[in-house]
């Protein structure tokens, strides 16, 4: 069973970016793809974008364009997700998701999540 | 964008059954996913494609669509069902927001 293991906690100030990793045990994301979500303190959860392992070919959720980036790094089996020009309403917990076509694209694996902290 | 509507709270005790329902325009002609999320841990998929359960996922968990509106029924409830369930769906931009979750408790 595919794991995704993300990065430790992260603070940082306002106006600054943040970047957090999402590596798989082990299968390639050739045929999958990697969504992040977000959940801030108390809140439900908020859909940032995704990327296609296949082809690399990102979708952001409007919100969010223009301010974070999505990436791969097929070699080492990790996902990035950077998200600029930090705010305090962007403390929360990140997860990482595999979406698969075998499950019409539904997010089956999670990672255990990030905690980013944005404060001055 | 679009918008999924969910109830803020459902209650039910044990052995009975929950229905949380999701309504939303894309619902109509695109798929929906639904995630069990309990205190402090990540989400579960506990249903994709309206009404598939991936493996896994007790036969007690069921999906269904007419419409607008899609479904997620929990069968002879159990007190480890107590969580935050969200609903999912796409439109053919690509975006794919969350309901804003509903709550469930067993009495």
């Amino acid at each position: 069973q595919v794991q995704l293991v993300q990065s430790g906690a992260e603070v940082k100030k306002p106006g600054a970016s943040v970047k957090v990793s999402c590596t798989a045990s082990s299968k390639t994301f050739s045929n999958v793809g990697i969504a992040w979500v977000r959940q801030a303190p108390g809140q439900g959860l908020e859909y940032m974008g995704w990327i296609s392992g296949y082809n690399g070919k990102t979708n952001y959720a409007q919100r969010f364009q223009g301010r974070v980036t999505m990436t791969t790094d097929t070699s080492t089996r990790t996902a990035y997700m950077e998200l600029r020009s930090l705010r305090s309403d962007d403390t929360a917990v990140y997860y990482c998701a595999r979406r698969d076509v075998i499950i019409y694209f539904g997010m089956d694996v999670w990672g255990p999540g990030t905690t980013v902290t944005v404060s001055s | 964008s679009f918008e999924l509507t969910q109830p803020p709270s459902v209650s039910v005790s044990p052995g009975q059954t929950a229905t949380i329902t999701c309504s939303g325009d894309a619902l109509s002609n695109q798929y929906s996913y639904w995630y069990q999320q309990k205190p402090g841990q990540a989400p579960v998929l506990v249903i994709y494609k309206d009404n598939e359960r991936p493996s896994g996922i007790p036969e007690r968990f069921s999906g269904s669509s007419s419409g607008t509106t899609v479904t997620l029924t929990i069968s002879g409830v159990q007190a480890e069902d107590e969580a935050d369930y969200y609903c999912q769906s796409s439109d053919n931009t690509g975006s794919s927001p969350f309901g804003g979750g509903t709550k469930l408790t067993v009495l």
